[in-house]
């Protein structure tokens, strides 16, 4: 089965400029999460779907994000207008199940150069 | 509110040799406890989870993790390393009796087998 994959795997824009990056989570998977790593720190939980529907978005900094998953399949993560502080990997995840054991899928993230 | 903690940023063990990666966590009710892999380039991979039952739990690629409650520690071990273990190492905890399926990561700790 293919794994989660994220779009781009690099992003180099100005301040100011939008960026939208995008998760592909495993077919079949209706959670899915997205997480940010800024600057060598810890991974911090952004927010999560069930399906299309945001189910807790508690993580999302302010907002210029702005994170979509029409029809229940990928998903989006834009953020408009960028400023230097979003520099980071953005990682998307995806889980089988409702439940809090099971595991996240990660994908390979996407790395953003705010400039 | 759940936290967890990766006391070492770097480890480095020679070949051949055991290794830990040490985790402490707190959460205000029982735990589920992950470690994840990241090797350059790469997602997170998924290595092992502690849900209920024995506490020492065995994963992908030989590594083991105890969980200890009264220490409140999930280490990671490997009885002997190799040089391809070498990465960035992420534990992770979720709160099994508070709703709320989003990971609570430490900082890392990157891994350094040598030859």
């Amino acid at each position: 089965e293919a794994g989660v994959t994220q779009f781009p795997s690099h992003s180099v824009i100005e301040k100011g400029q939008t960026v939208t990056l995008r998760c592909d989570p495993i077919s079949g998977h209706d959670n899915l999460y997205w997480y940010r790593r800024v600057m060598g720190k810890e991974i911090k939980f952004l927010l999560h779907f069930v399906k299309e529907s945001k189910q807790d978005e508690s993580g999302m900094p302010n907002n210029r994000f702005l994170a979509e998953r029409t029809g229940g399949t990928y998903s989006t993560l834009k953020v408009q207008p960028a400023e230097l502080e979003d520099s980071g990997v953005y990682f998307c995840a995806s889980s089988r199940g409702p439940g809090s054991s099971y595991e996240q899928y990660f994908g390979p993230g996407t790395r953003l150069t705010v400039t | 509110a759940q936290s967890v903690a990766q006391p070492e940023d770097q480890v480095n063990v020679a070949e051949g040799n055991p290794l830990t990666v040490k985790c402490t966590y707190s959460v205000s009710g029982n735990p589920y406890l992950f470690w994840y892999v990241q090797y350059p380039n790469r997602g997170l991979q998924f290595l092992l989870k502690y849900i209920t039952g024995d506490n020492l739990v065995k994963g992908s690629y030989g590594f083991e993790a105890e969980f200890n409650k009264s220490q409140t520690s999930f280490h990671l071990k490997k009885p002997s390393a190799l040089v391809s273990d070498s990465a960035l190492y992420f534990c992770a905890v979720r709160d099994r009796d508070n709703y709320g399926q989003n990971f609570v990561f430490g900082p890392g700790t990157r891994l350094s087998v040598l030859p």
